[in-house]
């Protein structure tokens, strides 16, 4: 069985400053891990994939996550946040047989202050 | 190429009605899945449909159902509502729903149960 743990439900960050949004996934075969972004009253925008290529992946907009197999961690980061990154964060996991069914952590809503 | 769209994007029902939601892949996507996303209990997996066959289900009960048409539009259907069934409802598409395939998400439904 799949799950997946996003370990802050909150994040905040000062404009210019690091993220890191952590999550740990739990998974019985090799899996694929995404990371979305939801802004307020919108769908989900895909911001990075990993699928067992290289382990530092990049995004869109400045993200990348590095995919650690020994600590079973896909955390996201960005080197420099901007007002436009304030929105919901999900970290997402999903295995083999299992069709098109992701499972998703429970969120981190991260703000950023001026 | 166009997104995944959805309709409608608001609905308001009463508890006892039913309801039909609607989800138009992107072109060539072949699977499709749907989502509620609530305050509480986050994003969660209700069914996934390819090639017109419920390939997965999650753990809603009967009233939820679904179906895919041959030019891969599906529809979800959820009767004699409750007030718990307030919800985001998202569909998603991808090529073949594999492992290592990205899905993309419409904007969402807002149903409202009063």
């Amino acid at each position: 069985a799949q799950s997946v743990t996003q370990l802050d439900s909150h994040v905040s960050v000062s404009e210019g400053t690091p993220v890191l949004l952590r999550c740990n996934y739990s998974s019985s075969y090799s899996p694929s891990l995404f990371w979305y972004v939801q802004h307020p009253n919108k769908g989900l925008q895909l911001l990075l994939k990993y699928t067992s290529a290289a382990t530092l992946v990049k995004g869109i907009n400045g993200f990348e996550a590095e995919f650690k197999k020994s600590e079973t961690s896909f955390h996201l980061t960005k080197p420099s946040a901007h007002m436009s990154d304030a929105a919901e964060y999900f970290c997402v996991v999903k295995g083999d047989n299992q069709g098109g069914k992701l499972i998703f952590g429970q969120g981190t809503e991260l703000s950023v202050k001026p | 190429k166009a997104g995944v769209t959805q309709t409608p994007r608001y609905l308001i029902k009463t508890r006892g009605q039913q309801v039909t939601l609607s989800c138009s892949p992107i072109s060539g996507h072949r699977s499709v899945s749907w989502y509620q996303q609530t305050p509480g209990q986050g994003l969660q997996f209700l069914f996934e449909y390819f090639s017109e066959t419920q390939r997965n289900k999650g753990n809603f009960p009967g009233r939820f159902s679904g179906r895919q048409f041959s030019n891969s539009r599906s529809e979800m259907n959820v009767s004699t509502l409750e007030l718990g069934d307030s919800a985001l409802y998202l569909c998603a598409s991808s090529f073949t729903g594999s492992r290592v395939d990205t899905q993309y998400f419409g904007p969402g439904t807002r149903l409202t149960v009063l």
